[in-house]
């Protein structure tokens, strides 16, 4: 089984400053590695997606992530926020076999860009 | 490409009817169907998985009498939400997969149902 830990509930921070939102998970397989965003009252977006080769994955939206397999962590960052990037973020993995498909989320870090 | 819609976007019943939300996959074949509930401020709670065809696999603690999963074609599903109750209330999302998505799954805009 797997399990995703998002630490911070509440990131706040000023429009074009720096953010980091942390993730870590554990698992016994290798897993695939997923970000996703939720504006109120919609679905998830795909925000970034680790499944192999190299460690840093660029997204939509400026945000990138980076894979540490030693400590099992896959960490959102976006060197410059806007307002318009308010909003819930979620990490989730996904095992490479035997997992069917089935993706586990974190809690959530929720995002708030003032100005 | 793989989009993915929910209808209707919100619902509001009384309680002691049933509701029945419908998922598509508008672009692509959906292998795989997957149920989410989410309580204000919090995380998706997988509910159940269908695969097309067959019967769905519901997860621990779910009522599978309750919620009523069909999943008829490789593009539509539907969750049915049977004698709703007030504690029901919920946003309720679809998400679909592929067999060459890499266990990716697309979202759908969710469904906002409310009981009263």
């Amino acid at each position: 089984a797997q399990s995703v830990t998002q630490l911070d509930s509440q990131v706040p921070v000023f429009e074009e400053a720096p953010v980091e939102l942390r993730c870590n998970y554990s698992s016994s397989v290798s897993v695939y590695l997923f970000w996703y965003v939720q504006y109120p009252n919609q679905g998830l977006q795909l925000l970034l997606k680790y499944l192999s080769g190299s460690t840093l994955v660029k997204g939509i939206n400026g945000f990138e992530a980076e894979f540490n397999k030693s400590q099992t962590s896959f960490h959102l960052r976006k060197p410059s926020v806007h307002i318009s990037d308010t909003a819930e973020y979620f990490c989730a993995v996904s095992a490479l076999t035997g997992g069917g498909n089935k993706l586990t989320f974190g809690t959530g870090t929720q995002l708030k860009v003032e100005l | 490409g793989a989009v993915v819609s929910q209808h209707p976007s919100r619902v509001i019943c009384k309680s002691g009817t049933s509701v029945k939300i419908e998922c598509r996959s508008l672009d692509f074949q959906a292998t795989t169907m997957f149920w989410y509930r989410q309580f204000p401020k919090q995380s998706l709670m997988l509910m159940a998985t269908s695969n097309e065809g067959s019967k769905a696999t519901y997860e621990q603690g779910v009522e599978k009498d309750k919620f009523l999963i069909n999943h008829a074609s490789l593009t539509l599903s539907t969750l049915t939400v049977t004698s709703a109750h007030p504690e029901d209330s919920s946003f309720y999302i679809c998400s679909a997969g592929t067999r060459i998505s890499y266990n990716e799954q697309f979202f759908g805009p969710g469904t906002r149902l409310t009981v009263l």
